[in-house]
């Protein structure tokens, strides 16, 4: 079965820290999408990464793949409140136009 | 280029109506999908269309139909209106006209439905 594995589901950390979100999946892909979504709202496409090895930013976010340990991370820096927001990670198999997601990673940044 | 549009925004229905819910892009794409995004559940495909005239099966496709007879439109159908449709639905499409590069989706606003 492919899966899709977000941690945490819940994070709530200070403003200033830095911190990572993991998504594991279980099949092999070299392709994956990193999504935003306020409460409320829409989701909306942060970073498309394309290959091994692929690292984008914007802004405080870093988010890499290694797919060879079928692994992406998101990476925060110095957070602020205005990146609360729950974040998915979601996985394009290749054998169709179907994405398979996490369950999305909800994160609180307190002031 | 209004990207991806849904209508209604807000939804309330009784048990046993039906309705549709409209999703349409402008961006030429050729795959579309409707989910369904309920507290704790993520994201749950429910149909989705890979081109004009052809329609598949999600994760969660009961009570629910779709067709696809335009690139640019892919109306949901609830049949019969259950409490346990209650829920915000998201339209999304994806594509890059007739070259697949990736498939990143773009999503609608979405529309949110309460069945009493």
């Amino acid at each position: 079965e492919l899966k899709v594995e977000q941690n945490p589901l819940f994070l709530s950390m200070q403003e200033g820290k830095n911190y990572t979100i993991y998504c594991n999946y279980s099949t092999t892909s070299d392709r994956l999408y990193w999504y935003r979504q306020d409460p409320g709202k829409s989701l909306e496409s942060l970073f498309v990464l394309l290959s091994n090895g692929a690292v984008k930013q914007e802004g405080r976010l870093m988010a890499s793949l290694d797919t060879k340990a079928r692994l992406s991370t998101l990476h925060i820096t110095a957070a602020v409140h205005d990146l609360s927001a729950t974040y998915f990670c979601a996985v394009d198999v290749d054998s169709n136009y179907q994405l398979i997601w996490g369950a999305g990673t909800k994160l609180i940044i307190k002031p | 280029n209004a990207g991806v549009t849904q209508t209604p925004k807000f939804q309330v229905l009784k048990t046993g109506q039906s309705m549709t819910l409209q999703c349409a892009q402008d961006m030429n794409h050729e795959y579309m999908s409707w989910y369904r995004q309920d507290p704790g559940m993520g994201l749950r495909l429910i149909h989705y269309s890979v081109g004009a005239g052809i329609t598949d099966q999600g994760e969660v496709p009961n009570g629910y139909n779709v067709s696809r007879s335009t690139t640019e439109d892919f109306p949901l159908r609830l049949l019969s209106a259950a409490p346990s449709q209650t829920s915000v639905y998201f339209c999304a499409s994806s594509g890059t006209g007739s070259k697949k590069f990736y498939n990143e989706q773009f999503f609608g606003p979405g529309t949110r439905l309460t069945v009493l």
